[in-house]
């Protein structure tokens, strides 16, 4: 299984929401990411987890908070979002973080919208 | 991705070669990528290239290094309809930085 799910597929929410975006991979991988893809633009790093803790935050606002509850499992909570965050999230999971080829298989994405 | 440079845009003739190029500035990455995004899509691996190798081939792809002018591309051969997506270059230092993305037409 070579596959990194992502629910849901689509997302509208209100500034004054809560969400969460949820990522699964079963490959055994203990690295996990979250990227912000906006549109016509490439994918940016937001966080890494390495062995189910946060190793990266690429200073991303507060408002974005990751959670790894194990290492299959990688979450996205939202809230007090802006119109501005809508994107393209993008999870990605690979072997390690500092694995000699790091080859990262991504999800297929949430697209958020923000109202 | 400002570090990675890519031309955006690239048409092509269905059965013609694609070229698309890319410039990289981190001259320790240990290997370089390309990334295709089909639409709605998240990334997959298309091939990657070990830094001290100059070309590598993999059935219709093949991927040429040059390390002093930092310059990396990728050539389609026989380029098919189900090649139209954006293609991205990456390197890796502590995390991928992707290029601007190259997004790839292809028509009949």
């Amino acid at each position: 299984d070579t596959e990194v799910t992502q629910t849901p597929k689509h997302l509208v929410m209100g500034m004054t929401n809560k969400k969460s975006l949820k990522c699964e991979q079963h490959m055994g991988h203990r690295a996990m990411y979250w990227y912000k893809q906006k549109a016509k633009k490439p994918p940016e790093l937001m966080f890494v987890y390495s062995y189910e803790k946060l190793s990266i935050n690429e200073s991303v606002p507060s408002r974005f908070s990751p959670e790894c509850p194990n290492s299959s499992l990688l979450n996205l909570h939202l809230h007090a979002l802006q119109p501005e965050d809508s994107a393209l999230y993008l999870c990605a999971s690979s072997s390690g973080p500092l694995a000699d080829l790091n080859e990262q298989f991504f999800g297929p994405g949430t697209r958020l919208t923000v109202l | 991705g400002e570090d990675v440079e890519q031309s955006l845009f690239l048409s092509v003739r269905e059965g013609d070669s694609s070229v698309i190029n890319c410039t990289y500035t981190d001259s320790s990455s240990t290997y370089l990528y390309w990334y295709k995004q089909e639409p709605g899509a998240g990334l997959q691996l298309l091939t990657y290239i070990f830094s001290n190798m100059d070309m590598k081939q993999d059935q219709r792809l093949t991927v040429l290094l040059n390390k002093k002018d930092k310059h990396l591309s990728l050539r389609i051969a026989d380029t098919q309809t189900g090649d139209s997506a954006i293609y991205f270059c990456a390197e890796f230092d502590y995390k991928l930085s992707f290029g601007a993305g190259t997004t790839v037409t292809v028509r009949a």
